[in-house]
């Protein structure tokens, strides 16, 4: 079965510093994976997504996420991160084979890394 | 503006009723999802529909049910059945079947039961 771990509830950054949100997931196949931030009541955007070729993926908002097959990790990373990236952030999976339809084909989410960025 | 509109934002509901939760996109998407968000737990999938008057069951579909006539509209109805309904509803969408394409999210609808 398809799985998406978050390891970490909570991300604490001083505003300026690199962070790094992790993400590792379980497939029996080739995954496309994805990152999506949310903020307090609002719904989920589209950051960014990997489905083949160049294994650092870049984003919107200065994101980026690095796969790493061998250690079957998608770890969302940003050089300088800002107050304003203080949101919830999801991983989603989705296998290649999947195909068009049925469960195979939807994505499987992790349970949500909160990102608090202090000033 | 292309988008999703979920309506409405906050619902309060008694014990016993049935609600249903609108969703309407312009997007011209193919698939629409219905997801659940509870803390601590991600989103969970409660149905999904790939095409007009279809769709499926997804991970927690008990005590739900959906309808899709237009490609437009996929409203979700939370039933007496459903234990525990108070949760964080979103809506989605995408092109096909979000094969490698991602997923357009309403800004979601907040249901309480008293």
């Amino acid at each position: 079965a398809q799985s998406v771990a978050q390891p970490e509830d909570q991300v604490n950054v001083a505003e300026g510093n690199p962070l790094t949100v992790k993400c590792t997931y379980s497939v029996s196949g080739n995954p496309y994976l994805f990152w999506y931030v949310q903020y307090p009541n609002r719904g989920l955007q589209f950051l960014l997504k990997y489905i083949t070729g160049d294994n650092l993926v870049k984003g919107s908002y200065g994101f980026e996420a690095e796969f790493n097959k061998s250690q079957t990790s998608f770890h969302l990373k940003k050089p300088s991160a800002l107050v304003s990236d203080s949101a919830l952030y999801f991983c989603a999976v989705r296998l290649q084979e999947g195909g068009y339809g049925g469960s195979q084909g939807n994505l499987i989410f992790g349970k949500g890394t909160k990102l608090s960025v202090k000033p | 503006d292309g988008g999703i509109t979920q309506s409405p934002k906050y619902l309060f509901r008694k014990e016993g009723q049935n609600v249903t939760l609108s969703c309407e996109q312009n997007l011209n998407h193919d698939a629409m999802y219905w997801y659940r968000q509870d803390p601590g737990q991600g989103l969970r999938l409660i149905y999904y529909s790939q095409i007009v008057n279809d769709f499926q069951k997804g991970d927690i579909a008990e005590g739900y049910s959906v309808s899709r006539e237009k490609k437009e509209s996929f409203p979700l109805t939370v039933t007496s059945a459903q234990k525990n309904p108070t949760a964080f509803y979103l809506c989605a969408s995408s092109i096909g079947g979000a094969h490698t394409g991602e997923l357009f999210f309403g800004e979601g609808s907040r249901l309480t039961v008293l």
